[in-house]
């Protein structure tokens, strides 16, 4: 079975800074997809990066970057220069080859402060 | 819109009722999920459609959840005689299907579901 732990219940960063929010997981899969969405208090889910187990380089996508560490199955999200908007829940979550359904973790808060 | 849309926003209800929540997915979307949100368990998944195919119940908790996708767009879930436990926001998504493990899933805004 699949498990996604995510350690960080809240993270308070300040307007500017940068913020690594931590992803470890769980699998015997070797093809396999991780996913960070964002949730805003507004509650839709917005995917925000995605990183496929056999690709070598980190995944980024604008601010948002995923250290990769396939050996230690970490997936962290890292987001420069955070802004006020950055403020919500953040959920990893993982795909293995041939299932559908993504795997959740519990999710991280994230509060960016003035 | 062209987004994931779920009916109604929310939802409040009493023990014992029936209740059925709808999605519709984007146009052109073959797969569809549901998943359920609470504050005890997380993000869990409950259903997936994929086309004509038989769909993949095993995330459902009890047999008072069935779904059905007509048509191959909108789907119903329905819960029978709702227990206070069943009090969570409901999410659908949709997504294509190919080969590859990526596979974005488009999520919907989510209907609260309050069983009092």
């Amino acid at each position: 079975a699949q498990k996604i732990t995510q350690t960080q219940p809240g993270m308070f960063v300040q307007e500017k800074e940068a913020v690594t929010l931590d992803c470890t997981y769980d699998t015997s899969d070797q093809s396999y997809g991780l996913f960070w969405y964002k949730q805003p208090s507004s509650g839709e889910m917005i995917f925000l990066i995605y990183q496929g187990s056999y690709d070598e380089q980190n995944a980024t996508e604008g601010r948002y970057s995923l250290n990769f560490q396939k050996a230690r199955k970490s997936a962290n999200l890292v987001i420069s220069a955070s802004q006020l908007g950055d403020s919500a829940m953040y959920f990893c979550a993982m795909r293995i080859q041939g299932a559908q359904k993504l795997v959740f973790g519990q999710g991280t808060r994230l509060t960016i402060n003035p | 819109g062209a987004g994931v849309s779920q009916s109604p926003s929310n939802k409040v209800t009493e023990k014992g009722k029936d209740v059925e929540l709808r999605c519709d997915p984007i146009s052109g979307h073959t797969a569809l999920y549901w998943y359920r949100q609470s504050l005890g368990q997380g993000l869990e998944f409950l259903i997936y459609f994929q086309g004509n195919s038989a769909p993949d119940k095993s995330g459902l908790p009890s047999d008072r959840f069935s779904a059905e996708r007509t048509g191959g767009s909108v789907s119903t879930l329905t819960i029978q005689r709702t227990q206070q436990e069943d009090s969570a926001v409901y999410l659908c998504a949709s997504s294509l299907v190919g080969t590859s493990v990526y596979n974005e899933q488009f999520f919907g805004p989510g209907t609260r579901l309050t069983v009092l």
